[in-house]
């Protein structure tokens, strides 16, 4: 069965502070792997995408890498703000007609002022 | 460029009932997925639409069906609404080979 686990499932930094989420999946065939944005009650922004081909993606402070033999992505967040709070969900898409993505439970991430 | 736009944002539902949801695409895209997000979960993928075709779909009953339009906006219908069907519905529009999700903010079904 093909699964994205995401952990932690809450975390709480001082502003300022580097961090780093985690995912994994249990299929590594995968076709490109997201990270996405929610905020409370809200759609999802696309933070990164990256094809099977890449190794990392970056745009700004963050930063995805991607490891397929391992099965795991990490999106690494530089110098928190408060405005980052949200929460971070992966999702994996795989080889397949239809590329619909699987997604992990989320990290909540919450950056005290 | 516009972005994904979804009515309506709230419903309220009873069991029983039937429920259509909608959903108008980003300019230039031409692929429209469904998912839905019950509370503190992630999305689940429900279907996929490409040129008016289902392309795909996730672990959901007939009762979940769905239709592209040529101007790429599309809906979702729901019938024999179940107490389980209350959640948040996305839609996400893409340009197939791309899959570059664009998410809407989402239509909150409550069924009571």
């Amino acid at each position: 069965k093909q699964e994205v686990t995401q952990i932690p499932a809450a975390l709480s930094v001082p502003e300022g502070e580097n961090l780093v989420l985690n995912c994994s999946f249990t299929d590594s065939a995968i076709y490109n792997l997201q990270w996405f944005r929610q905020d409370p009650g809200k759609g999802l922004t696309s933070l990164l995408l990256i094809q099977s081909s890449q190794r990392e993606q970056t745009s700004g402070r963050l930063n995805a890498s991607l490891d397929k033999s391992s099965g795991r992505s990490t999106l690494y967040i530089a110098a928190s703000q408060p405005g980052d709070s949200a929460t971070y969900l992966c999702a994996v898409a795989y080889t397949s007609g239809t590329y619909k993505y699987i997604f992990g439970t989320g990290t909540r991430l919450k950056v005290l002022a | 460029e516009t972005g994904v736009t979804q009515s309506p944002t709230h419903l309220i539902k009873t069991r029983g009932q039937q429920v259509t949801l909608r959903c108008s695409s980003q300019s230039g895209h031409n692929t429209v997925s469904w998912y839905q997000q019950a509370l503190g979960q992630g999305p689940q993928f429900i279907f996929q639409y490409y040129r008016e075709e289902e392309n795909g779909r996730g672990n959901f009953p007939p009762r979940f069906s769905g239709l592209q339009f040529p101007n790429y906006s599309s809906e979702l219908n729901v019938n024999a609404l179940e107490l389980d069907d209350s959640a948040l519905y996305l839609c996400a529009s893409s340009f197939k080979g791309t899959e570059k999700l664009f998410f809407g903010s989402g239509t909150q079904l409550s069924v009571l």
